[in-house]
């Protein structure tokens, strides 16, 4: 799997865009580009994925460069409860562990 | 609701003893997965299992054990050659959607314990 790269920590401000940014200069064709997020003693929640356009759902919204080696996971009107470790996955279509690293600290405040 | 459950939340072993972990989901996923994760680091996978009555050792089977003879229970044993066993456990199941592995979903884990 392609490795990422990933601030350790953002702050934003409850109402406002929470921009996510992951770096993954070495992803291959067919790596997708996941966001998973934990909420301290939770299990991982899945949030989004991509392949190269730009996804929305519900949640979030991700922006992958046209390169795809860097993508932005954004989080529209963040609120006290998208408080979370974020975490960029890249990995292929077939079976392949998940492999989680330091992920961003997000701390939305009020 | 569709979803992963694991029980216990939380779980305490004795020396020499033998505890399992119970999941269960009813998402009709194939794929289940056991992952454990220590303080302030990222999930390592125990063991996975793509199909009813086959599963394969993980980065960190040893001490360990699974069986999958239910398509929504895998159960994970944590075994008393488990040497280091405190930590959080976390299940997760996926389906394979037109040959694409769709994304994992997780349970709510189950935090382990020495006494």
């Amino acid at each position: 799997d392609a490795k990422t790269t990933q601030p350790p920590s953002m702050d934003c401000a409850e109402g406002r865009a929470a921009n996510l940014p992951c770096n993954h200069s070495t992803i291959s064709g067919n790596e997708y580009v996941y966001w998973y997020r934990q909420i301290h003693s939770q299990g991982p929640q899945y949030i989004i994925h991509g392949l190269k356009n730009n996804e929305t759902n519900e949640m979030a919204s991700l922006i992958i460069t046209e390169d795809r080696k860097s993508s932005t996971l954004i989080l529209p009107h963040a609120t006290l409860r998208d408080t979370a470790v974020y975490y960029c996955i890249v990995r292929g279509t077939g079976f392949q562990k998940l492999v989680f690293g330091t992920g961003t600290r997000l701390l939305v405040s009020p | 609701d569709g979803g992963i459950t694991q029980s216990p939340k939380y779980l305490f072993r004795k020396e020499g003893q033998n505890v399992t972990l119970s999941c269960e989901q009813n998402l009709n996923h194939d794929a289940m997965y056991w992952y454990r994760q220590d303080p302030g680091q990222g999930l390592r996978l125990i063991y996975y299992s793509q199909i009813v009555n086959d599963f394969q050792k993980g980065d960190i089977a040893e001490g360990y054990s699974v069986s999958r003879e239910k398509k929504e229970s895998f159960p994970l044993t944590v075994t008393s050659a488990q040497k280091n066993p405190t930590a959080f456990y976390l299940c997760a199941s996926s389906v394979r959607d037109r040959g694409v592995n769709q994304p994992q979903h997780f349970g709510d884990g189950t935090r382990l314990s020495i006494l």
